[in-house]
């Protein structure tokens, strides 16, 4: 079955350094990757979408990359800011329908 | 132009007991999913409609089942509740379905089974 491996459970970082974040996915070859940030007892947002032969978008300060040989993705947040703190989780399509597979996401802490 | 709206945000069942959630999605948006949220599962899929027909489903039992309204609105049951259903149950609305475009969320609603 299709499985999501996103690098750590909980990252730190200083105000102002850039966050990485990586996503591994296995067993699947998915058409579209999207990134959500959750806060806690709230829903995920939505921040960024990108398909599978698109090798980077960009959006503000946020850079996400998608390496379908690698069967990874990166998400980077540039310049970060303790406001950034939060879940992030990323996500695949799957059967280009209504189904997403969610990682188990990272907890980004940015300490001022 | 409003959110995703997911009624009632928190509740309390008896094992045993049924409970009926309701989301009312975007306006326009024509496919609703349903997701459940715990500590150690993560989100899980359970199912997505699409204009009143059910076109995913997840690995849940037949006890979570869901429905469509023609106005898009959607509903999802569980029968027989168990401890383990405690959770938080999303939903979230798309244009064309949450793979493919971006999923918007409700706040969900808070399910405890005691």
């Amino acid at each position: 079955s299709q499985k999501i491996e996103q690098n750590s459970e909980a990252l730190n970082i200083q105000e102002g350094k850039t966050a990485t974040l990586t996503c591994n996915y296995t067993n699947y070859s998915p058409a579209y990757l999207q990134w959500y940030r959750q806060d806690p007892g709230r829903g995920p947002v939505f921040l960024l979408l990108i398909r599978e032969n698109e090798k980077e978008k960009r959006k503000e300060r946020l850079k996400v990359t998608f390496d379908t040989t690698l069967k990874q993705s990166l998400f980077h947040i540039t310049a970060s800011q303790p406001a950034d703190s939060a879940t992030y989780l990323c996500a695949l399509d799957y059967n280009q329908g209504g189904k997403l597979i969610f990682g188990q996401g990272t907890e980004l802490s940015v300490k001022p | 132009k409003a959110g995703v709206t997911q009624t009632p945000r928190y509740l309390i069942k008896t094992r045993g007991q049924q409970v009926t959630l309701s989301c009312s999605p975007i306006s326009g948006h024509r496919s609703v999913s349903w997701y459940q949220q715990t500590p150690g599962q993560g989100l899980q899929f359970l199912f997505e409609y699409f204009s009143e027909t059910q076109r995913n489903k997840g690995n849940f039992p037949g006890r979570f089942s869901g429905r469509q309204f023609s106005n898009s609105r959607s509903e999802m049951n569980v029968s027989t509740l168990e401890l383990g259903d405690s959770a938080l149950y999303l939903c979230a609305s798309s244009l064309a379905g949450t793979g493919m475009t971006e999923a918007f969320f409700g706040q969900g609603t808070r399910l405890t089974v005691v």
